[in-house]
Protein backbone atom coordinates (compact mmCIF):
# COMPACT_ATOMS: atom_id res chain seq x y z
CA UNK A 1 0.00 0.00 0.00
CA UNK A 2 1.31 3.38 -0.65
CA UNK A 3 0.69 6.59 1.69
CA UNK A 4 1.92 9.92 1.74
CA UNK A 5 2.91 12.21 4.92
CA UNK A 6 2.41 15.76 4.62
CA UNK A 7 4.41 17.70 8.01
CA UNK A 8 2.34 20.85 8.50
CA UNK A 9 -1.40 21.43 8.64
CA UNK A 10 -0.45 25.43 8.54
CA UNK A 11 2.59 27.18 6.85
CA UNK A 12 3.16 30.30 6.95
CA UNK A 13 5.41 32.79 5.01
CA UNK A 14 5.96 36.40 4.15
CA UNK A 15 5.28 37.27 0.49
CA UNK A 16 8.21 37.31 -0.81
CA UNK A 17 9.76 34.43 1.11
CA UNK A 18 10.62 30.73 0.44
CA UNK A 19 7.49 28.18 0.14
CA UNK A 20 8.30 24.68 1.28
CA UNK A 21 5.99 22.20 1.91
CA UNK A 22 6.67 18.60 3.18
CA UNK A 23 5.42 15.58 2.45
CA UNK A 24 7.00 11.83 2.59
CA UNK A 25 5.90 9.06 1.28
CA UNK A 26 5.76 5.36 1.88
CA UNK A 27 5.34 2.73 -0.77
CA UNK A 28 6.36 -1.12 -1.55
CA UNK A 29 7.15 -0.31 -4.97
CA UNK A 30 8.34 2.73 -7.28
CA UNK A 31 5.91 5.27 -6.30
CA UNK A 32 4.70 7.86 -8.87
CA UNK A 33 3.62 11.02 -6.90
CA UNK A 34 2.06 14.42 -7.23
CA UNK A 35 1.42 17.47 -5.90
CA UNK A 36 -2.20 19.52 -6.61
CA UNK A 37 -3.62 23.18 -5.06
CA UNK A 38 -7.14 23.55 -4.07
CA UNK A 39 -8.24 27.09 -4.43
CA UNK A 40 -11.31 27.63 -1.73
CA UNK A 41 -14.93 25.80 -3.42
CA UNK A 42 -12.76 24.95 -6.48
CA UNK A 43 -11.32 21.25 -7.86
CA UNK A 44 -7.96 20.44 -7.53
CA UNK A 45 -5.24 21.51 -10.06
CA UNK A 46 -2.15 20.00 -10.79
CA UNK A 47 1.45 21.29 -9.76
CA UNK A 48 3.86 19.00 -11.09
CA UNK A 49 4.33 15.01 -11.09
CA UNK A 50 7.16 12.52 -11.03
CA UNK A 51 6.62 9.49 -12.28
CA UNK A 52 10.86 8.40 -13.27
CA UNK A 53 13.72 9.86 -14.58
CA UNK A 54 15.04 13.68 -13.43
CA UNK A 55 14.57 13.86 -9.79
CA UNK A 56 14.02 17.72 -10.02
CA UNK A 57 10.32 18.24 -11.37
CA UNK A 58 9.67 21.92 -12.91
CA UNK A 59 5.30 22.68 -12.68
CA UNK A 60 3.23 25.21 -13.42
CA UNK A 61 3.39 29.06 -11.16
CA UNK A 62 7.14 28.44 -10.80
CA UNK A 63 6.72 25.79 -8.19
CA UNK A 64 9.08 23.00 -8.24
CA UNK A 65 9.94 19.72 -6.00
CA UNK A 66 12.43 17.03 -5.45
CA UNK A 67 12.31 13.27 -5.71
CA UNK A 68 14.42 11.66 -2.88
CA UNK A 69 14.84 7.92 -2.45
CA UNK A 70 17.09 8.15 0.58
CA UNK A 71 14.83 10.46 2.20
CA UNK A 72 11.41 8.80 0.96
CA UNK A 73 10.66 13.01 0.35
CA UNK A 74 9.21 15.02 -2.27
CA UNK A 75 8.82 18.46 -0.89
CA UNK A 76 7.42 21.27 -2.62
CA UNK A 77 9.28 24.62 -2.97
CA UNK A 78 8.78 28.20 -4.40
CA UNK A 79 11.29 30.49 -4.27
CA UNK A 80 9.19 33.63 -3.91
CA UNK A 81 5.57 33.64 -2.32
CA UNK A 82 3.19 35.68 -3.76
CA UNK A 83 -0.22 36.55 -2.34
CA UNK A 84 -2.38 34.17 -5.01
CA UNK A 85 -0.35 31.06 -3.88
CA UNK A 86 -2.44 31.20 -0.56
CA UNK A 87 -4.40 27.68 -0.41
CA UNK A 88 -4.76 23.88 0.14
CA UNK A 89 -1.67 22.06 -0.59
CA UNK A 90 -2.28 18.11 -1.66
CA UNK A 91 0.49 15.44 -2.02
CA UNK A 92 -0.70 12.26 -3.41
CA UNK A 93 0.66 8.42 -4.37
CA UNK A 94 -0.08 6.31 -7.09
CA UNK A 95 1.29 2.81 -7.21
CA UNK A 96 0.28 2.77 -11.02
CA UNK A 97 0.10 6.38 -12.15
CA UNK A 98 -3.62 6.97 -13.18
CA UNK A 99 -5.37 3.35 -12.92
CA UNK A 100 -5.66 2.95 -9.78
CA UNK A 101 -6.66 6.12 -8.49
CA UNK A 102 -4.74 8.47 -6.16
CA UNK A 103 -3.82 8.66 -2.57
CA UNK A 104 -3.99 11.93 -0.63
CA UNK A 105 -2.03 13.28 2.24
CA UNK A 106 -3.50 14.85 4.53
CA UNK A 107 -3.07 18.70 2.83
CA UNK A 108 -1.10 21.84 4.08
CA UNK A 109 -2.82 25.42 4.12
CA UNK A 110 -0.39 27.67 3.10
CA UNK A 111 -0.68 31.39 4.66
CA UNK A 112 0.77 34.38 2.77
CA UNK A 113 1.72 37.31 4.77
CA UNK A 114 1.88 40.61 3.46
CA UNK B 1 -8.79 21.84 -23.56
CA UNK B 2 -8.51 19.84 -19.98
CA UNK B 3 -11.78 20.82 -18.47
CA UNK B 4 -13.77 17.81 -16.59
CA UNK B 5 -17.26 19.43 -16.33
CA UNK B 6 -19.90 18.56 -13.13
CA UNK B 7 -23.47 19.00 -12.84
CA UNK B 8 -24.78 20.66 -10.54
CA UNK B 9 -22.61 22.89 -8.92
CA UNK B 10 -24.55 23.01 -5.64
CA UNK B 11 -27.37 19.88 -4.26
CA UNK B 12 -29.19 19.99 -1.75
CA UNK B 13 -31.12 16.65 -0.89
CA UNK B 14 -33.46 15.00 1.95
CA UNK B 15 -32.72 11.87 3.13
CA UNK B 16 -35.78 10.28 1.03
CA UNK B 17 -34.11 11.41 -2.37
CA UNK B 18 -33.11 10.41 -5.46
CA UNK B 19 -30.92 12.45 -7.33
CA UNK B 20 -27.93 12.21 -9.72
CA UNK B 21 -24.14 13.97 -9.46
CA UNK B 22 -23.36 14.29 -13.94
CA UNK B 23 -19.15 14.71 -15.20
CA UNK B 24 -18.06 15.00 -18.49
CA UNK B 25 -15.34 15.16 -20.14
CA UNK B 26 -14.12 15.63 -23.83
CA UNK B 27 -10.45 14.92 -23.81
CA UNK B 28 -10.90 11.61 -25.44
CA UNK B 29 -9.94 10.21 -21.55
CA UNK B 30 -10.87 6.25 -20.92
CA UNK B 31 -10.65 6.47 -17.13
CA UNK B 32 -13.07 8.29 -14.73
CA UNK B 33 -13.03 8.68 -11.12
CA UNK B 34 -15.56 9.61 -8.46
CA UNK B 35 -13.92 11.02 -5.32
CA UNK B 36 -15.63 12.53 -2.10
CA UNK B 37 -13.70 15.30 -0.16
CA UNK B 38 -15.60 16.63 3.44
CA UNK B 39 -14.47 19.27 5.01
CA UNK B 40 -10.50 20.49 5.98
CA UNK B 41 -10.27 16.33 4.49
CA UNK B 42 -7.95 15.30 1.61
CA UNK B 43 -10.32 13.96 -1.03
CA UNK B 44 -10.77 10.10 -0.93
CA UNK B 45 -11.65 7.55 -4.01
CA UNK B 46 -14.95 6.55 -4.66
CA UNK B 47 -14.57 4.74 -7.52
CA UNK B 48 -12.67 4.04 -10.79
CA UNK B 49 -13.70 3.68 -14.61
CA UNK B 50 -11.54 2.49 -16.65
CA UNK B 51 -12.53 1.78 -20.38
CA UNK B 52 -16.80 2.53 -19.04
CA UNK B 53 -16.15 -0.73 -16.94
CA UNK B 54 -16.27 -0.16 -13.20
CA UNK B 55 -12.43 -1.24 -12.07
CA UNK B 56 -12.40 0.17 -8.62
CA UNK B 57 -15.10 0.65 -5.76
CA UNK B 58 -13.95 1.16 -2.50
CA UNK B 59 -16.35 -0.08 -0.23
CA UNK B 60 -18.72 2.61 -0.98
CA UNK B 61 -22.52 2.06 0.30
CA UNK B 62 -24.86 1.38 -1.88
CA UNK B 63 -26.46 4.26 -2.01
CA UNK B 64 -24.07 5.49 -4.00
CA UNK B 65 -24.53 4.01 -7.35
CA UNK B 66 -22.21 4.98 -10.22
CA UNK B 67 -22.60 4.42 -13.60
CA UNK B 68 -20.66 5.05 -16.65
CA UNK B 69 -23.12 5.13 -19.96
CA UNK B 70 -20.28 6.53 -22.82
CA UNK B 71 -16.57 7.04 -22.44
CA UNK B 72 -17.48 10.79 -21.99
CA UNK B 73 -20.17 10.71 -19.21
CA UNK B 74 -19.92 9.40 -15.51
CA UNK B 75 -22.93 9.49 -13.10
CA UNK B 76 -22.92 8.93 -9.43
CA UNK B 77 -26.80 8.21 -8.08
CA UNK B 78 -27.88 9.07 -5.06
CA UNK B 79 -30.89 7.28 -3.14
CA UNK B 80 -31.45 7.86 0.40
CA UNK B 81 -28.46 9.41 1.72
CA UNK B 82 -27.61 10.39 5.44
CA UNK B 83 -26.30 14.16 6.62
CA UNK B 84 -23.14 12.44 7.05
CA UNK B 85 -22.15 12.35 3.21
CA UNK B 86 -22.39 15.74 3.11
CA UNK B 87 -19.44 16.83 0.88
CA UNK B 88 -17.36 18.11 -2.04
CA UNK B 89 -18.07 15.32 -4.79
CA UNK B 90 -14.81 15.38 -7.25
CA UNK B 91 -14.91 14.06 -10.26
CA UNK B 92 -11.68 13.86 -12.39
CA UNK B 93 -10.72 11.98 -15.65
CA UNK B 94 -7.39 10.31 -17.12
CA UNK B 95 -6.01 9.09 -20.65
CA UNK B 96 -5.66 5.87 -18.98
CA UNK B 97 -3.53 4.21 -21.74
CA UNK B 98 -3.64 0.34 -20.37
CA UNK B 99 -1.09 0.34 -17.55
CA UNK B 100 0.68 3.72 -18.55
CA UNK B 101 2.13 5.75 -15.21
CA UNK B 102 2.61 8.77 -16.50
CA UNK B 103 -1.30 9.16 -16.20
CA UNK B 104 -2.44 12.88 -14.90
CA UNK B 105 -5.74 13.10 -13.42
CA UNK B 106 -7.68 16.07 -14.36
CA UNK B 107 -10.64 17.16 -11.87
CA UNK B 108 -13.95 18.98 -12.45
CA UNK B 109 -14.51 22.00 -9.99
CA UNK B 110 -16.89 19.52 -7.58
CA UNK B 111 -20.76 19.41 -6.51
CA UNK B 112 -21.37 20.43 -3.39
CA UNK B 113 -23.87 18.14 -1.95
CA UNK B 114 -25.71 19.20 1.44
CA UNK B 115 -28.40 16.00 2.90
CA UNK B 116 -30.95 17.55 5.45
Amino acid sequence: AQSVTQLGSHVSVSEGALVLLRCNYSSSVPPYLFWYVQYPNQGLQLLLKYTTGATLVKGINGFEAEFKKSETSFHLTKPSAHMSDAAEYFCAVSAKGGADGLTFGKGTHLIIQP
Amino acid sequence: DTEVTQTPKHLVMGMTNKKSLKCEQHMGHRAMYWYKQKAKKPPELMFVYSYEKLSINESVPSRFSPECPNSSLLNLHLHALQPEDSALYLCASSQSQQGDSTDTQYFGPGTRLTVL
